[in-house]
C-alpha cells in the first residue's frame, strides 16, 4: 500500500497549458503539502493544508492553485504553464501530533 | 535568516565510512532531519534527532549534533552501494515540522 501516491508520475505537456497533479495519502494524516524540487535539487515549500485549510501558502504565481476536497487529497493545478515550470513536485503528507512528513514519489513536469 | 548548507558532493569506496555533514542557522529548531533521495525516486525519510540529543543511532545510520555550532552529521557504517543517493539535511525553524528548511542535498557515491 503506498502511504502518499501522486499521478501522473511524467508529464509532458506545452506551454500554455493547463495541467493538474492529483495526490491522496491513507495515513490519516491532517496536513498535506505540496513541495517543488527544480532542476539544481533544490526543495521549497509551496503550500501546505491542514484538515482542508490553506495554512502555508508560499511566494508561488498565483497560475497555480491547490485544492483539497477533503483531509486525505490535495490536488495541483497549474494554468498557462511556463517553461520554468518544468521540476519535481513532491506531495507529502503529516500529522501534527507526529515529527516527520512522508512523501510521494514525485511528479515530473516537463513543459516544452 | 534561514539556511542550511550542506557539501554537494561525496565519494566513498564500498564498505568505507561515509560522513555527510551539515550546517544550519535557526537555533530554534526543535527537530533535524535526514531524508535519501534515490536516483528518479521520491524522498524517503532515513532518520531525524530532537535538538535536546546529541547522537541517535539506528543500525549502520549514526546522527551527531552539535548544537553550540549548528552543526548534523550523518555516518553510514559500511557503506554499500545501494547508498548511493543524494542526501538532503532539514531543519525546522522554530520547532515548526510543517514548514522544513531544506539543504541543497549531498550526492554520494560509493564505488566499488
Amino acid at each position: 500500500d503506498t502511504a502518499v501516491s501522486q499521478t501522473p508520475k511524467y508529464l509532458v505537456t506545452q506551454m500554455g497549458n493547463d495541467k493538474s497533479i492529483k495526490c491522496e495519502q491513507n495515513l490519516g494524516h491532517d496536513t498535506m503539502y505540496w513541495y517543488k524540487q527544480d532542476s539544481k535539487k533544490f526543495l521549497k515549500i509551496m503550500f501546505s493544508y491542514n484538515n482542508k485549510e490553506l495554512i502555508i501558502n508560499e511566494t508561488v504565481p498565483n497560475r497555480f492553485s491547490p485544492k483539497s476536497p477533503d483531509k486525505a487529497h490535495l490536488n495541483l493545478h497549474i494554468n498557462s504553464l511556463e517553461l520554468g515550470d518544468s521540476a519535481v513536485y513532491f506531495c507529502a503528507s503529516s500529522q501534527e501530533s507526529e515529527n516527520t512528513i512522508y512523501f510521494g514519489e514525485g511528479s515530473w513536469l516537463t513543459v516544452v | 535568516g534561514e539556511d542550511v548548507e550542506q557539501s554537494l558532493f561525496l565519494s566513498v569506496r564500498e564498505g568505507d565510512s561515509s560522513v555527510i555533514n551539515c550546517t544550519y542557522t535557526d537555533s530554534s529548531s526543535t527537530y533535524l532531519y535526514w531524508y535519501k533521495q534515490e536516483p528518479g525516486a521520491g524522498l524517503q525519510l532515513l532518520t531525524y534527532i530532537f535538538s535536546n540529543m546529541d547522537m541517535k543511532q539506528d543500525q549502520r545510520l549514526t546522527v551527531l549534533l552539535n548544537k553550540k555550532d549548528k552543526h548534523l552529521s550523518l555516518r553510514i557504517a559500511d557503506t554499500q552501494t545501494g547508498d548511493s543517493a543524494i542526501y538532503f539535511c532539514a531543519e525546522s525553524p522554530g520547532g515548526n515540522n510543517r514548514k522544513l528548511i531544506w539543504g541543497l542535498g549531498t550526492s554520494l557515491a560509493v564505488n566499488p
